[in-house]
């Protein structure tokens, strides 16, 4: 039963960098890809990216330029890096295991909890 | 830019049947998935690739796709059934998407 867990600052400053890291247990990181997802305040779901085991990433669009995401294999977890906050940024941001193939595409099956990132000063 | 378009919406008492649709153009070509999120916790997986059910998933949970439009239903809609309800695709371009959420209220 894979687990995920998400971890990092909680408050963050307009302009400075989101950093968060997704810890993973029962499950190997080198098998599978990695996504981050977050979530407004009374919103919906919003997909941000994710990360291969080798490294190869595919960003939101909108994202693409703030975004950088990840990997260490050796210690079985991956992060997120958004550069340049705002307030639109605050938001519940989720970590999870991407399935992916080539035939059926990918999606997310298993998520961590979620951890709040507000951005204030 | 490519959306996924879902009712904001939908009630359904007890025992009866709820439909959530799902709709978009590049569906024809693209598998949907559907997620349950109750209040204040993370979303789970109920079905996959259209129609398929994972484990530990309740029967009543059904999924169907035909041109644009994807369907999730719940037969028999429990009280615990209450949440939102996502969609989730992938455009054309590989990138992955969201619909905007319904939430089922069950009286």
């Amino acid at each position: 039963q894979v687990q995920l867990q998400e971890s990092g600052p909680g408050l963050v400053k307009p302009s400075e960098t989101l950093s968060l890291t997704c810890t993973v247990s029962g499950a190997s990181i080198n098998s599978d890809y990695w996504s981050w997802i977050r979530q407004s305040p009374g919103g919906g779901l919003k997909w941000i990216g994710y990360i291969s085991h080798s490294g190869h990433t595919n960003y939101l669009p909108s994202l693409r330029s703030r975004v950088t995401m990840s990997i260490d294999t050796s210690k079985t977890h991956f992060s997120l890096n958004l550069t340049s906050v705002t307030a639109a940024d605050t938001a519940v941001y989720f970590c999870a295991r991407v399935r992916y193939s080539d035939s059926s595409g990918y999606y997310p099956d298993s998520w961590g909890q979620g951890t709040l990132v507000s951005v204030s000063s | 830019s490519y959306e996924l378009t879902q009712p904001p919406s939908v009630s359904v008492s007890p025992g009866q049947t709820d439909r959530i649709t799902c709709s978009g153009d590049a569906l024809p070509k693209k598998y949907v998935y559907w997620y349950q999120q109750k209040s204040g916790q993370a979303p789970v997986l109920v079905i996959y690739e259209d129609s398929k059910r994972p484990s530990g998933i309740p029967e009543r949970f059904s999924g169907s796709s035909s041109g644009t439009m994807a369907t999730l239903t719940i037969s028999g809609a429990q009280v615990e059934d209450e949440a939102d309800y996502y969609c989730f695709s992938t455009d054309n371009s590989g990138k992955g998407l969201f619909g905007g959420g319904t939430k089922l209220t069950v009286l």
